[in-house]
């Protein structure tokens, strides 16, 4: 099956400092989520980004399915980021996750 | 907006009784999930179901029963708790068209069992 690797699996930022986030997959996929999920364990959905490139405020994402990848971009980081963040691909019912990387972000 | 809720955020159970945890979804989604998430094992399926009265083992589903009598509502069974089952329970639900493969889930439900 699909193996899905994050790196890096933590990461500790300054506020205010940018940061990028990578998922690489064995092998094609047709879709992708990021994650991201809070101290309180909540999963919350960022982007559903098959391909191609969305922004939604300070985050942003990329996947280039042909070259087997994704990434999630920080930008202005916040304390509120902190936690864990997730790519996920999906093929029949059966969702296979990174093994997360781990941000905190320092006052 | 989607939305995923869970009964509880945290409940304490004692080994051996029997524990329900409830997801509700608004969206009229097809598909609804349940897994565990435990530290250094990831989220693991537990059962899911693609439409009422269906369910489908997933890839832990010993110790766990589910039902599913209405379209929103999916119900995971605990049917004798033991302390292994201890574990954050995570409920989440997709849709059978369009963006299939985009889950959405809860808030999750905390569960020790003493």
């Amino acid at each position: 099956g699909i193996q899905v690797e994050q790196s890096p699996p933590d990461l500790i930022l300054q506020e205010g400092a940018n940061s990028t986030l990578r998922c690489n997959f064995s092998d094609s996929v047709n879709n992708l989520q990021w994650f991201h999920q809070n101290p309180w364990g909540q999963l919350i959905n960022l982007f559903y980004i098959p391909s191609g490139t969305k922004q939604n405020g300070r985050l942003s994402a990329t996947t280039v399915a042909t070259e087997r990848y994704s990434l999630l971009y920080i930008s202005s980081s916040q304390t509120t980021d902190s936690g864990v963040y997730f790519c996920a691909y999906t093929g029949g019912f059966k969702t296979i996750f990174g093994a997360g990387t781990r941000l905190f972000v320092k006052a | 907006d989607v939305k995923v809720t869970q009964s509880s955020r945290y409940l304490v159970k004692r080994t051996g009784e029997k524990v329900f945890l409830e997801c509700v979804q608004d969206m009229d989604h097809e598909n609804m999930f349940w897994y565990r998430q435990d530290p250094g094992l990831g989220l693991r399926l537990i059962y899911f179901s693609y439409d009422v009265k269906m369910k489908e083992k997933g890839d832990i589903p010993e110790g766990y029963s589910v039902s599913r009598e209405k379209k929103e509502r999916f119900s995971l069974i605990l049917e004798s708790a033991s302390t292994n089952q201890t574990s954050m329970y995570l409920c989440a639900s997709s849709s059978s068209g369009g963006t299939a493969y985009e889950q959405y889930f809860g808030p999750g439900t905390r569960l020790t069992v003493t």
